[in-house]
């Protein structure tokens, strides 16, 4: 059974830059897709990315160029950048794993990070 | 921007009832590309429905999905105590991939 573990700051100022990795265990991070989403307080989840092995990337444009996701997979890791942070990007994010192969969104879903962007 | 929009918010219903949620989406989504998935407090959402009405590994025989076009739904045939929580429709088939905003089950 996959499992997606997310680590970085709980907490980031405004206008520096988030990191985000998510550790992947029991399954090869090749062939599938690996997402972030993330969830202000009290609302619904919001897709931010998503990444095909090392090079099909795909962003939500309301993201415009402040975000990065990359992968790593000699560690079986997946990271995303968020730069500019602004309160707006307080939330729980979320690292995730596509269903099965082909599936390019949630099916498999990390525990989730605070991160509160605040000085 | 496909928005999906959910009814009601919330819902609160006794155990053995059936429970019917709706989701409706701004265009037209194909089926294929629509989820459900439950979030109770505290934790991570958990994929229920995947392609409008695959049920994920799991995930019992009294949670359907259904749907096409516009209007989906996610039908608990039989609430039990651990069904309670928020339920979010999903589409992936239009970028961004965007969700509902939820409807809560409440158990009475």
């Amino acid at each position: 059974q996959v499992q997606l573990q997310e680590s970085g700051p709980g907490l980031v100022k405004p206008s520096e830059t988030l990191s985000l990795t998510c550790t992947v265990s029991g399954a090869s991070i090749r062939g599938y897709y690996w997402s972030w989403i993330r969830q202000p307080p009290g609302k619904g989840p919001e897709w931010i990315a998503y990444i095909f092995d090392s090079g099909n990337t795909h962003y939500n444009p309301s993201f415009k160029s402040r975000v990065t996701i990359s992968i790593d997979m000699s560690k079986n890791q997946f990271s995303l950048r968020v730069k500019s942070v602004t309160a707006a990007d307080t939330a729980v994010y979320y690292c995730a794993r596509g269903y099965g192969p082909g599936y390019a969104s949630a099916g498999y879903w990390g525990q989730g990070t605070l991160v509160t962007v605040s000085s | 921007e496909v928005v999906l929009t959910q009814s009601p918010d919330t819902l609160s219903l006794s155990p053995g009832e059936r429970a019917t949620l709706s989701c409706r989406a701004s265009q037209s989504v194909s089926s294929s590309y629509l989820a459900w998935h439950q979030q109770k407090p505290g934790q991570a959402p958990r994929l229920l429905i995947y392609g409008g009405s695959g049920r994920a590994t799991g995930i019992p025989d009294r949670f359907s999905g259904s749907g096409s076009g516009t209007d989906f739904t996610l039908t608990i045939s039989r609430l039990e105590p651990e069904d309670y929580g928020v339920y979010f429709c999903h589409q992936y088939g239009y970028s961004p991939y965007t969700f509902g905003q939820g409807t809560k089950v409440e158990i009475k």
